[in-house]
């Protein structure tokens, strides 16, 4: 069964301290794998597609990477403003499989 | 250019009752998602659809129906509502073509909300 598993499930970081988030997931045939951004009440919003190992993306202080069996979201240098859930999702057989998201809070 | 739209925003119900959903899509997107998201089971895929016809269906009961237009809005219907249905539905479009390999663009979401 597609699987995607997202750790930590809660990180807290002070400002400026630079750290990552980890997605890992079991799926039969890559097809690209995508991170979101969500504040709370919101809907997702959309940050990186990834589609081969080795591929890698960056937006701001956001860095995805992907391996063969990982996604890595770095964030560098981090301010209050990035505090939010991020969820990463891989295309399964019929539907996109989500991770339940890393909580993601940066202290002034 | 404006993203997908989602009404109402908020929606309180009571056990029983029915309730529909409305999503616009990101103008030229043909593809609507629709997904539950609850704090215990994340965001959990309801079904796809794609031009006016469904392509793929999650592990709903089938008291969660949808629909599309012909302009690609897209409705989806709870009949019965249970206190397990509060929760926060999501709407997703994307560009291309059905399934969910392409990025897909969410709306605000509605909070419903079951007494």
């Amino acid at each position: 069964e597609d699987q995607v598993t997202q750790s930590p499930e809660a990180l807290r970081l002070q400002e400026g301290e630079s750290s990552s988030l980890n997605c890992s997931y079991t799926v039969s045939g890559l097809r690209g794998l995508f991170w979101y951004r969500q504040d709370p009440g919101k809907g997702p919003e959309f940050l990186f597609t990834l589609y081969s190992a080795g591929e890698e993306k960056e937006k701001e202080r956001l860095k995805a990477t992907l391996t063969k069996k990982e996604s890595f979201l770095h964030i560098t240098a981090p301010k209050p403003e990035d505090s939010a859930t991020y969820l990463c999702a891989v295309p399964g057989a019929q539907k996109l499989v989500f991770g339940q998201g890393t909580r993601l809070t940066i202290n002034p | 250019k404006a993203g997908v739209t989602q009404t109402p925003r908020y929606l309180i119900k009571t056990r029983g009752q029915q309730v529909t959903l409305s999503c616009s899509p990101i103008s030229g997107h043909r593809s609507v998602s629709w997904y539950q998201q609850t704090p215990g089971q994340g965001l959990q895929f309801l079904f796809e659809y794609f031009s006016e016809t469904q392509r793929n269906k999650g592990n709903f009961p089938g008291r969660f129906s949808g629909r599309q237009f012909s302009n690609s809005r897209s409705e989806m219907n709870v009949s019965t509502l249970e206190l397990g249905d509060s929760a926060l539905y999501l709407c997703a479009s994307s560009l291309v073509t059905s399934g969910p390999y392409n990025e897909q663009f969410f709306g605000p979401g509605t909070r419903l909300t079951v007494l």
